[in-house]
């Protein structure tokens, strides 16, 4: 069955660097999702990407696909203490609009 | 644009009562919408989806008489958690999605719900 699988912490220094990372089962994805959750919110919504994209940059964000290894990663340049949230990864399923969330990893940036 | 508001944002209930969630999609036409839990430091949970006008698509597991989905119009789905016990609180989120734009779903900000 399908399965998205993430680390559950990532901590880094502000003005570093943050790369997530992201593992998934179904080959024929065709949309991969990053979202953020704040303490007690909703989800945000971040990028996305089409399975046929290797890479995705917006601003600050970066999203690099590798089909091969079904490994995504979201990279947070020059993060910040308000990056710190909860970052999802999802699929959506192939022949229908369900998506499958990943575990979800705690960022935390540290001052 | 693309905002899913939820009402209540949290509720405490007394055990056997039921409680209402209301869904909306602000600024444009949900066509589907979907009702996720989640629990405590963990994933989100899809519970059902909703298409307008028609019956609600269950995920396995999930008790259909006990959470009761409405998606009577393009902007609105509620969910009922009926005769709610201790096991049942957790935090709720819909989601919405466009027929124009059906590969992303808009997130509502979540209920939470503690039931006493």
């Amino acid at each position: 069955g399908e399965d998205v699988e993430q680390s559950l912490f990532l901590s880094v220094r502000e003005g570093d660097s943050s790369v997530i990372n992201c593992t998934y089962t179904d080959s024929s994805s065709t949309y991969l999702y990053w979202y953020k959750q704040e303490p007690g919110a909703g989800l945000q919504l971040l990028t996305y990407i089409f399975s046929n994209m290797d890479m995705k940059q917006d601003q600050r964000l970066t999203v690099l696909l590798n089909k091969k290894d079904k490994h995504l990663s979201l990279r947070i340049a020059d993060t910040q203490t308000g990056d710190s949230a909860i970052y999802f990864c999802a699929e959506r399923a192939s022949g229908t609009y369900k998506y499958i969330f990943g575990t979800g990893t705690r960022l935390k940036v540290l001052a | 644009g693309a905002v899913v508001s939820q009402h209540p944002s949290w509720v405490i209930c007394k055990s056997g009562t039921s409680v209402k969630i209301e869904c909306r999609s602000l600024d444009f036409q949900a066509t589907t919408m979907f009702w996720y839990r989640q629990f405590p430091k963990q994933s989100l949970m899809l519970m059902a989806t909703s298409n307008e006008g028609s019956k609600a698509t269950y995920e396995q597991g999930v008790e259909k008489d006990k959470f009761l989905i409405n998606h009577a119009s393009l902007t609105l789905s509620t969910l009922t958690v009926t005769s709610a016990h201790p096991e049942d609180s957790s935090f709720y989120i819909c989601s919405a999605s466009t027929s124009g734009e059906q590969e992303t779903q808009y997130f509502g900000p979540g209920t939470r719900l503690l039931v006493l």
